[in-house]
């Protein structure tokens, strides 16, 4: 099993749908989560960050954490077309010297106009 | 600011070839991470380097090794190319070492390397 599980993809919603993209996760000694938007033939770029659980709020987008069920989320509100990328998610554990990001395979999400 | 340069963007190598891949991370970033993306088992994590020590590393053969200089650049090199290595592979720095707090990583655009 690995250590972080993402909803297989693809997915295609209307403009101004409400998207909701999940991740859980095995290791409970994950204490950082995020959310990575990587855009066609671009690198990974930081999108939300959130430390235990609790949700997190950044104009259209919402990043939930519920580390009893080792569940993560990300909302998207009024989705546009220039949200269309692969999102990924990401747990981090601060351990010392095995301390390293784990990423879902990722999910891509297209917004048609 | 300038960010994370990769270097060369695009490779084709054949098999049993070796290939090194060069990183500058952004200014003032000590730690540099290495990752590799492929379709089908998504972005796994090959080691991370800070003040030219190897600090982590992830499951790979040894035929992947990397290397950080004094200024922070780094390079990854991978020997006696197969062809299940072709992908694109992601260097991260970050301000601190990924051991450290945080955990924001600012990627390159990557390197793909198409092995034939």
């Amino acid at each position: 099993q690995k250590e972080v599980e993402q909803d297989p993809g693809p997915l295609s919603v209307p403009e101004g749908a409400i998207v909701s993209l999940n991740c859980t996760y095995s290791n409970s000694a994950f204490q950082y989560f995020m959310w990575y938007r990587q855009y066609s033939r671009k690198g990974p770029e930081l999108l939300m960050y959130t430390y235990s659980s609790g949700n997190k709020e950044d104009g259209r987008f919402t990043a939930q954490v519920d580390k009893s069920s080792k569940y993560i989320s990300l909302f998207i509100r009024d989705s546009q077309p220039s949200d269309s990328a692969t999102y990924l998610c990401a747990s981090f554990r601060l351990t010392g010297a095995n301390s390293k990001l784990t990423f879902g395979k990722g999910i891509t999400l297209s917004v048609r106009p | 600011k300038a960010g994370v340069t990769q270097t060369p963007r695009y490779l084709i190598k054949t098999r049993g070839q070796q290939v090194t891949l060069s990183c500058s991370p952004i200014s003032g970033h000590r730690s540099v991470s290495w990752y590799q993306q492929t379709p089908g088992q998504g972005l796994q994590f090959l080691f991370e380097y800070f003040s030219e020590t190897q600090r982590n590393k992830g499951n790979f053969p040894g035929r992947f090794s990397g290397r950080q200089f004094s200024n922070s650049r780094s390079e990854m090199n991978v020997s006696t190319l197969e062809l299940g290595d072709s992908a694109l592979y992601l260097c991260a720095s970050s301000l601190e070492s990924a051991s450290g707090k945080g955990g924001e990583l600012f990627f390159g655009e990557g390197s793909r390397l198409t092995v034939l």
